[in-house]
């Protein structure tokens, strides 16, 4: 059975610090990875996919993969209020680049207070 | 530019009768997904589909779900029998498939079961 797991929050942190969410995965074979974010009541929204080990960053965004570790993370830099949302951690279950399904983990509560 | 389009966005049923959920990939997009949301639950995966072909339904309840995709037209998730248990958000996504294992999705329908 493959997992995904998150802190379930809340997570509260002052508006222009930085946010730190974090994810681990049970499948070592997985490949995609990625984070969507996810306001109450409505869709959840791409924010960033990462497929290698390392640092990816886009704007106030950075995802981090580590593959060794199993784990994923998604930095968030000078929070705002905007940010305020459950953030999603997925795992593609497709190998060698073929489709599948996303896993999700439950998600983390992020508030961010003025 | 449209993104994954769902109908009918909100969609009250009383037990017994049939729900039928449609979603529109977007543009360009050939990979469907459909994925349940229950209150206050995680995003579940429920059934992948092509056109005219169904690639993974082992997230689908094996009764009363089903899942088609057509050569022309939308994508269609059909309950029979509908209950109270079935309340939740259906969620769809898209992929491009060749190249991109990305899905976007789109905004859901809420499903009420009364």
């Amino acid at each position: 059975q493959k997992e995904v797991e998150q802190n379930s929050g809340p997570l509260s942190v002052p508006e222009g610090a930085i946010a730190s969410l974090n994810c681990t995965y049970s499948d070592r074979g997985s490949q995609s990875f990625f984070w969507y974010r996810q306001y109450s009541g409505k869709s959840p929204e791409l924010i960033m996919f990462i497929y290698s080990n390392g640092d990816k960053e886009d704007g106030r965004f950075t995802a981090q993969l580590n593959k060794a570790s199993q784990y994923v993370s998604l930095l968030i830099r000078d929070s705002q209020p905007s940010d305020s949302a459950t953030y999603l951690c997925a795992v593609n279950s497709g190998y060698g680049g073929s489709q599948g399904n996303l896993i999700f983990g439950k998600g983390t509560k992020l508030s961010v207070k003025p | 530019n449209a993104g994954v389009m769902q109908n009918p966005r909100h969609l009250v049923r009383r037990r017994g009768q049939e729900a039928r959920l449609r979603c529109s990939p977007m543009k360009g997009h050939s990979h469907v997904y459909w994925y349940r949301q229950l209150p206050e639950e995680g995003l579940k995966f429920m059934v992948y589909l092509q056109k005219e072909n169904i690639i993974d339904e082992s997230g689908m309840p094996k009764e009363r779900f089903s899942a088609e995709f057509p050569k022309e037209g939308p994508s269609i998730l059909r309950i029979q029998q509908v209950v109270r248990g079935d309340s939740a958000a259906y969620f769809c996504a898209s992929s491009r498939g060749t190249g991109s294992d990305t899905q976007y999705f789109g905004p859901g329908t809420r499903l009420t079961v009364l």
